[in-house]
């Protein structure tokens, strides 16, 4: 049984590019978030997509935007990037039409703008 | 918005010795999950624990949702339990974002 993957692993931009990372959520899983987690806290909540839709976002700028694909995997953009979106950042998956939602975390990618 | 507070933030343990971590939250929760990040980023699930008690192994959880707290504990420590523990919550009803904590952060030291 496949867990969650992103990819890359890690990932060096400098400031105001943009970046593109994915995420493949866990086998049976059809909802997909994505956290934010700056070094030393705990993650943040950016969005969440199920149905190739946005359906919950985070006190995130309209820099950070997404996509969900038919096969459920995600993308996560950010355009302009800052010196303060260095981070960790990770993707959840979970079952949405079940009684248990528990998450399941992907292993990160960790992003340094320079 | 809801207020999770973790406490210790930092705890070193000699190995072989139990810990429990606690874990506070400011409002009524539907469920709450613990994990452990290692070294590497990963977060590893823990328990799913909305009330009541759990054990896996050495590990063992306890919500008591009506007084707003959960605790870890954590017996016969291992080096390999090392990392960050986090403690997030579900606020709403279904499948609504997690809520986490700062964190503790745990050393075993041989």
């Amino acid at each position: 049984d496949a867990g969650v993957t992103q990819s890359p692993t890690h990932l060096i931009k400098t400031r105001g590019q943009q970046v593109t990372l994915r995420c493949s959520p866990k086998s049976g899983h059809d909802t997909v978030s994505w956290y934010q987690q700056a070094l030393g806290q705990g993650p943040q909540f950016i969005f969440q997509y199920y149905e190739e839709e946005e359906r919950q976002r985070g006190n995130f700028p309209d820099r950070f935007s997404g996509h969900q694909f038919p096969n459920y995997s995600s993308e996560l953009n950010v355009n302009a990037l800052l010196l303060g979106d260095s981070a960790l950042y990770l993707c959840a998956s979970s079952p949405r039409l079940v009684l248990t939602y528990e998450q399941y975390f992907g292993p990160g990618t960790r992003l340094t703008v320079t | 918005g809801i207020q999770v507070e973790q406490s210790p933030p930092d705890l070193i343990l000699q190995e072989g010795a139990n810990s429990t971590l606690r874990c506070n939250f400011s409002d009524s929760v539907n469920n709450l999950q613990w994990f452990h990040q290692n070294p590497w980023g990963q977060l590893i699930n823990l328990f799913y624990i909305p009330s009541g008690t759990k054990q896996n192994g050495r590990l063992s959880a306890t919500t008591v949702a009506t007084e707003r707290y959960s605790l870890l504990y954590i017996s016969s420590s291992q080096t390999t339990d090392s990392g960050v523990y986090f403690c997030a919550v579900y606020t709403g009803q279904g499948n609504t974002p997690l809520v986490f904590g700062k964190g503790t952060r745990l050393s075993v030291i041989a």
